[in-house]
């Protein structure tokens, strides 16, 4: 069964470095989203991603956030100057198009910055 | 207006018995509405959804009832097992403003034996 595979599992980086979040979507998918879940805490939305350009994004997505489809593959989510307050798992998550509503999330990323 | 609100917040069912956890919403223009199970460490995973036009749906176990003029829509778990013990996130999106989810605050169920 075709699932949404994100890398690393877990990143540990320290206060001000900048990650990388990596997610390889269903691939005939066409909408992209991140999600972050602070421990213990409901799922936020933080940005969706369609046809290259960004659709929709939350209050939580600054400007110390972007995201790209480098490639026909990947997915990427990128943190430029870490807070100790990202610590959370990020879920990468894809959809199929606007008629099918389902989104399949990928295993996350558990981010510890300190 | 963009909350989801859930409960209870957990929830302990006896092995066989029917577990119900509970959302509401505000916005009107919410027109899907899935049921996500986590699993410790792992990525939520769809359960189940329902859109308004109709108020109930159900795959095997698994049933959602929909209210859409109290703006409330419920899980139920029938014969719930050990296996069932997760935490339940409703959630719920304007499929017309790009599919974003809007996720309640989780309801952790333990099913005993």
């Amino acid at each position: 069964e075709p699932e949404v595979t994100q890398t690393p599992s877990h990143q540990v980086t320290q206060m001000g470095q900048e990650v990388i979040l990596r997610c390889v979507p269903i691939s005939n998918h066409l909408y992209f989203y991140w999600y972050r879940q602070i421990l213990g805490q409901k799922v936020e939305f933080l940005v969706s991603f369609y046809n290259n350009e960004i659709s929709e994004k939350s209050e939580i997505f600054d400007d110390q956030f972007s995201v790209e489809r480098p490639d026909g593959s990947n997915f990427t989510l990128k943190i430029r100057s870490t807070k100790l307050e990202d610590s959370a798992m990020y879920f990468c998550a894809s959809s199929p198009d606007t008629r099918r509503t389902e989104a399949f999330f990928g295993q996350g990323t558990r981010l510890t910055v300190v | 207006q963009q909350q989801v609100k859930q409960s209870p917040q957990s929830l302990i069912v006896q092995k066989g018995g029917i577990s119900i956890i509970n959302c509401a919403y505000e916005n009107t223009a919410f027109d899907y509405f899935p049921w996500y199970q986590q699993f410790p460490g792992k990525g939520p995973a769809l359960l189940i959804a329902i859109r308004p036009d109709v108020s109930e749906k159900k795959e095997g176990r698994f049933t959602i009832s929909f209210n859409k003029s109290a703006k409330q829509f419920s899980l139920h778990i029938m014969d719930s097992q050990p296996g069932d013990s997760a935490t339940y996130f409703c959630a719920a999106s304007n499929t017309g403003g790009g599919n974003k989810l809007t996720f309640g605050t989780g309801t952790q169920l333990k099913v005993e034996l």
